[in-house]
């Protein structure tokens, strides 16, 4: 059972505009989430996370949104650069457990 | 900053050998992690460690089985490889969960089963 889920497999966004990646979750003991970024052949590398206390967080051109009540997050990432394009995943744990529990990931294309 | 090692970046097994994936952690966090990726499937965990000798089974560890001896180096092992379990293998380790810090992720281990 699929508990964090992306739904759109694939996303194709021009150079210089926003990029937004959705991930749904169905456990609402989940309280930390986080996105990662991996290019092929690589380990996934760490963007951005948040807490539950909170609704957004930015760290430069990526800024993470959470909806607790429609248990949603998204990534938003702008401007979008040819650099960006990678599998993002979205991923999710609970304040007692140390497991994380990942997405299916969202292969995102940043046309130049 | 965290470093985490994986022995191999590229291994080709025979169906039916032992096969043994080697993961070191270099900041001593107290959990480390093994898991598969594959398309579609997105990052499926085997199986996790939040401590010394200390060993929990996650969403699909049939045939496979770990080791941690110490504190930072954790082993997966493939007890006798099979062709569904070509994939792509990922260490990851984390501090405690009080901390809210992320995993760190190793490169990744392209393992091929023929």
């Amino acid at each position: 059972d699929q508990q964090v889920k992306q739904n759109s497999p694939s996303l194709s966004v021009q150079e210089g505009r926003i990029s937004i990646l959705n991930c749904d979750y169905t456990n609402s003991m989940f309280d930390y989430f986080l996105w990662y970024k991996k290019y092929p052949a690589e380990g996934p590398t760490f963007l951005i996370s948040i807490s539950s206390i909170k609704d957004k967080n930015e760290d430069g051109r990526f800024t993470v949104f959470l909806n607790k009540s429609a248990k949603h997050l998204s990534l938003h990432i702008v401007p979008s650069q040819p650099g960006d394009s990678a599998v993002y995943f979205c991923a999710a744990r609970t304040n007692t457990g140390n497991q994380f529990y990942f997405g299916t990931g969202t292969s995102l294309t940043v046309i130049p | 900053d965290v470093k985490v090692t994986q022995s191999s970046r590229y291994l080709v097994k025979r169906t039916g050998e032992k096969v043994f994936l080697e993961c070191v952690q270099d900041m001593d966090h107290e959990n480390m992690f093994w898991y598969r990726q594959d398309p579609g499937l997105g990052l499926r965990l085997i199986y996790f460690s939040y401590d010394v000798k200390m060993k929990e089974k996650g969403d699909i560890p049939e045939g496979y089985s770990v080791s941690r001896e110490k504190k930072e180096r954790f082993s997966l092992i493939l007890e006798s490889a099979s062709t569904n379990q070509t994939s792509m293998y990922l260490c990851a380790s984390s501090q405690e969960v009080y901390d809210n810090s992320p995993l760190h992720f190793g490169n990744g281990t392209r393992l091929t089963v023929t």
